[in-house]
């Protein structure tokens, strides 16, 4: 079974440029999930959804940050007008809705200069 | 507010060697927590699991952590460390019963030495 798939695996730009992320969840999962994770630090949960729906996205740092699921399979996460600040590593995970464990993918690194 | 500590950022240990990983929550109610484990260049993988119940909980790898509402801990122990463990692990607590909300320590380093 393949696992959670996440592209590119490293993207680099200036600040105001714009950048996004995709995910492809495992097969079958309904829930899908967005986290930020700053160099020596934790996930930090950004976004999720049930199927194409978003469920909670209160965590999202900015309208900068939007993310969509429109078919509830592949996702995308985009930040316009990149800043320094959101330096980082996005990791995608999914699951079943109602089960607690969540599979994660290898992520993606930004580094904005 | 709901937080967890992981107050050893890093932790260096001779393989063969115990290892215990130091995790403390604040969370007000019955908490849900979770070690996770990052190795180099791969997605967060589930270690170990706690619902209430049992204070020690099993496992992948030979992982084990225990529960203590009395130190508000939830430390990860290993008897024997593998070379192959060096990763990052990563305590977190669920504020809901199916875990879609959940909180990240800040992760520690692991170290294992030949």
């Amino acid at each position: 079974e393949a696992g959670v798939t996440q592209s590119p695996r490293y993207a680099v730009l200036q600040e105001g440029q714009a950048v996004s992320f995709w995910c492809d969840p495992i097969s079958g999962h309904d829930t899908l999930y967005w986290y930020q994770q700053p160099r020596d630090q934790g996930p930090q949960l950004l976004v999720y959804f049930r199927d194409e729906a978003v469920i909670d996205n209160s965590q999202l740092p900015s309208d900068r940050f939007s993310a969509v699921r429109p078919k509830g399979t592949n996702s995308t996460l985009k930040i316009q007008s990149a800043k320094q600040g959101d330096t980082a590593t996005y990791l995608c995970a999914s699951s079943d809705w109602g089960q607690d464990t969540q599979y994660f993918g290898p992520g993606t690194r930004l580094l904005v200069l | 507010a709901q937080s967890v500590t992981q107050p050893d950022a890093r932790v260096t240990v001779s393989e063969g060697a115990s290892l215990q990983l130091r995790c403390k929550y604040s969370y007000f109610g019955t908490p849900y927590l979770f070690w996770y484990v990052q190795y180099p260049r791969q997605g967060l993988q589930l270690l170990l699991k706690y619902y209430p119940g049992d204070p020690v909980v099993q496992g992948v790898n030979g992982f084990e952590a225990e529960f203590s509402k009395s130190n508000s801990s939830f430390h990860l122990r290993k008897a024997s460390v593998h070379w192959s463990d060096w990763a990052v692990y990563f305590c977190a607590v669920s504020l809901d019963t199916n875990a879609y909300k959940v909180i990240f320590g800040k992760g520690t380093h692991l170290h294992v030495l030949p």
